[in-house]
């Protein structure tokens, strides 16, 4: 089935620094990629996503691109700010029976 | 549209209580799922269900069960509390494309 392998956090950051948040996937065949964000106190809520190889999906100052060749969605973002401490999740469709989503990555940016 | 709503938000239950967790959402999506999520852990699936009438375990079923006899509800019954069911239950659904949508979840502690 299809599974994603996301880099472990966490992470903490300076305002206005460079975000990576690696994520890599493996697949029967072209699986959606996802990233969900899950701020504190809340449920995960979808941040961005693509559907096929080189497509970009972008939100809210973040990327990704669906890179067939390295099998990789690894989300990006130029500067970050204080409003972007949470949780992040990489995720792939599959199944009726969907996987679990991983522990996800905690990032903490500092002002 | 309300989306994925979840009631209670907050419950405390003594050991060998019961409850059920009500779910229900308004996008007419077939897909429905259950996730608990421990403090700092991933989510990991309970039940799902790819329509009325129709419900399957997930990774981690034991001491819980499901129903779905409409589209709308999709109800997450706990027999027996015991304390290692603390957790924040999410139900979500699914659409066509795999882009999943939470509710705002439960907070249950078992003591």
């Amino acid at each position: 089935g299809n599974s994603v392998t996301q880099m472990e956090g966490p992470v903490t950051l300076s305002e206005e620094a460079f975000l990576t948040i690696n994520c890599t996937y493996t697949a029967t065949g072209y699986p959606s990629l996802f990233w969900y964000v899950q701020y504190p106190g809340e449920g995960l809520q979808l941040l961005l996503k693509a559907t096929k190889a080189d497509d970009k999906g972008s939100n809210k100052g973040f990327e990704a691109t669906y890179r067939k060749e390295t099998t990789s969605f690894h989300l990006e973002k130029g500067s970050v700010q204080v409003s972007d401490s949470a949780v992040y999740f990489c995720h792939s469709s599959g199944s009726a029976r969907q996987l679990t989503f991983g522990s996800g990555t905690q990032l903490t940016v500092l002002p | 549209n309300a989306g994925v709503t979840q009631t209670p938000k907050f419950r405390i239950l003594k050991i060998g209580q019961s409850m059920t967790l009500q779910c229900t959402q308004d996008m007419n999506h077939n897909y429905m799922y259950w996730y608990r999520q421990d403090p700092g852990m991933g989510l990991k699936l309970i039940y799902y269900s790819v329509g009325a009438g129709i419900t399957d375990k997930g990774e981690v079923p034991n001491g819980y069960n499901v129903s779905r006899s409409t589209t709308e509800d999709f109800p997450l019954r706990l027999e027996l509390a015991a304390p290692s069911q603390t957790s924040v239950y999410f139900c979500a659904t699914r659409d066509v494309s795999y882009e999943q949508y939470f509710g705002p979840g439960t907070r249950l502690t078992v003591t």
